[in-house]
Order: structure tokens, then sequence, then C-alpha cells
């Protein structure tokens, strides 16, 4: 499974957009990229998931480049309820499945 | 997006008791179902993963006579932490992947041992 590394903290003020990369060099050729958000004692909530170049929804954006080897959550207009751990994960569809969380970015926005 | 729930929220216990804990796919069927732990300020940790109808595998380090699974039908898995103690006081998560392997996770049980 491939291993993912995220920095740790990174602070932000409303308003602005906020870029979290994640690099996960060992990227096998059918895993997907998926992002998840997670708030204090809650489960965590999907973001966005790609496989490459750009995908974007109505809550974020996600940059792929084209070796795959990481990849950059984009988030617009940040808000104070955007403060959150933000975890980048690499798993295939053909295997179980399983997805292996690294310690995630918490992101702190401030007024 | 899909929802799964889990039952109950929040569980207080004296130590050596068991405590049961249910994760629900409510609108979709899951193929598989995932039990992870969560300490304080740490990630989430994969404890096992379950498929209908079969027994669950553990990742290594979780003692799967402590932590039984059942995964009895494609919406209804149970975690029971057996012989509880304060060491066991976690949040626990399980996710549902969807037979189009997509990933939900449900809100999480708080369970405190005294």
């Amino acid at each position: 499974l491939a291993k993912t590394t995220q920095p740790i903290s990174m602070d932000s003020y409303e308003g602005q957009e906020v870029n979290i990369t994640c690099s996960h060099n060992n990227i096998a050729t059918n895993d997907y990229i998926t992002w998840y958000q997670q708030f204090p004692s809650q489960g965590p909530r999907f973001i966005i998931q790609g496989y490459k170049t750009k995908v974007t929804n109505e809550v974020a954006s996600l940059f792929i480049p084209a070796d795959r080897k990481s990849s950059t959550l984009s988030l617009p207009r940040v808000s104070l309820s955007d403060t959150a751990v933000y975890y980048c994960l690499v798993a295939g569809s053909g295997n179980t499945g399983k997805l292996i969380f690294g310690q995630g970015t918490t992101l702190q926005v401030k007024p | 997006g899909a929802v799964v729930s889990q039952h109950p929220s929040r569980v207080i216990c004296k130590s050596g008791t068991s405590v049961k804990i249910e994760c629900r796919s409510l609108d979709f069927q899951a193929t598989t179902m995932f039990w992870y732990r969560q300490f304080p300020k740490q990630s989430l940790m994969l404890m096992a993963t379950s498929n209908e109808g079969s027994k669950a595998t553990y990742e290594q380090g979780v003692e799967k006579d402590k932590f039984l699974i059942n995964h009895a039908s494609l919406t209804l898995s149970t975690l029971t932490v057996t012989s509880a103690h304060p060491e066991d006081s976690s949040f626990y998560i399980c996710s549902a992947r969807s037979r189009a392997q997509e990933q939900f996770f449900g809100p999480g049980t708080r369970l405190t041992v005294l």
C-alpha cells in the first residue's frame, strides 16, 4: 500500500485559498487518490477523489501531476469551519480497498 | 453521499465487561466493512477488515479474541470489545465500502472504560 506524506500542520486566514500537498512516491497504477476531512470526535468525511490531472467538485479541487507521485488539495476561500484534519489516502480498487491513514494535516483557519 | 451509522455514539462501561458496537450502511449494501480505532490527537488505525459471511482479517498487533467482529449481512457489522480495560478506551470508527468501490465512514463511537 502506498505511503503518503503530508505537512503536519498549516495555518491560514478566512477567505484565503489553501493548498495542501501530499507525496505518494510509491503509488501503483491502479491506485486512486482520495482526500478526507475530519472534525474532532467525528468520522472522516469524503472530500474528493481523483486518478490523474484535475478534479473539481463543489467544495475543492484536486491537482495530480502526470507522474502521480504527489497531489494537491485546493480549498478555495476557506472559512473558520474548515478548521479540521485533512487526510490524503491512496488505495486501489482491485485490492481489499483498505485505507491506511497517515498523520494528516491539521489546518487552522484564523479570523 | 451514502450514510453509515454507528450505535451507540458513546458508551461508558466498567472494566471487565464486554461492549458491542454496531455499524450499519443505511442506503447501500456494503461488500466490505472496516473497523478503525483512534486515540486522542492521533490518526485512525485500521484494526480489521470484514467481508459479509466470512471471518474478519485483523491487522498485525490487533487481538482477534479481544475484538470480535461479526459481519452477518451486507448492511451490518458489529465489533465487540471483550473484557474491556481502561486502555481500550478510544474512538472506534467503522467504514463501509459499496459495490462501486466508494468508502464511507460512520460517525464514530466513543468508548470509555472505567
